[in-house]
């Protein structure tokens, strides 16, 4: 059974201190995964999508990478604005033509000044 | 930068009633979606649809109903709301296959 799990559930860091969530999955044939980053309240906000081991993606103080097991946000230098609730998601090989995707629980990070 | 809403953000609704929400994308995306969301839990597929008049059930069971008349347009219906309906509902779209989705800001549901 296909399944996205993330950790950790929650997340509390000092402004500029560096971390990484972590999302692995399982999946039969992944052809996707995806990063969102969601305000309490709000729909997902889309930040990445990564396709094959060893693809990075940037942007500003986020870096998505992925392996064929696991994939890691790392935040580096955050800010209090960077507080939320990131969610992983993957879209397996069954499901390429209608797009579904497994979620992830998501990881709450906190950052405080 | 997605262009995808939903009316209305907010509801309070009693036992019973009919109840449709809103949603509508300028993006021209065929894929739509529509998605549960319990606090602190996952997001699970209750519809989607690959184009006008195309849809289908997602992997939680749900009894609510979609149409899909327009291509912008993707509206939910719950003939008669429960207590148990009460959650937060997100609409979403996407251009094209392995392209993230974009998501609606939800409509918070709760039925007294």
């Amino acid at each position: 059974e296909d399944q996205v799990t993330q950790s950790p559930e929650a997340l509390r860091l000092q402004e500029g201190e560096s971390s990484s969530l972590n999302c692995s999955y399982t999946v039969s044939g992944l052809r996707g995964l995806f990063w969102y980053r969601q305000d309490p309240g709000k729909g997902p906000e889309f930040l990445f999508t990564l396709y094959s081991a060893g693809e990075e993606k940037e942007k500003e103080r986020l870096k998505a990478t992925l392996t064929k097991k696991e994939s890691f946000l790392h935040i580096t230098a955050p800010k209090p604005e960077d507080s939320a609730t990131y969610l992983c998601a993957v879209q397996d090989g069954r499901s390429y033509n209608t797009d579904k995707l497994i979620f992830g629980t998501g990881t709450r990070l906190q950052v405080f000044p | 930068e997605a262009d995808i809403y939903q009316t209305p953000r907010y509801l309070v609704i009693g036992t019973g009633k009919k109840i449709t929400l809103e949603c509508s994308q300028t993006m021209g995306h065929d894929k739509m979606y529509w998605y549960q969301q319990d606090p602190g839990m996952e997001l699970h597929l209750i519809h989607y649809s690959y184009g006008v008049n195309s849809t289908e059930k997602g992997d939680l069971s749900s009894e609510s109903t979609v149409s899909r008349i327009r291509t912008e347009h993707f509206p939910l219906t719950l003939e008669s709301a429960r207590p148990s309906h009460t959650s937060q509902y997100l609409c979403a779209s996407s251009r094209s296959t392995g392209y993230g989705q974009y998501f609606g800001p939800g409509t918070r549901l709760t039925v007294t």
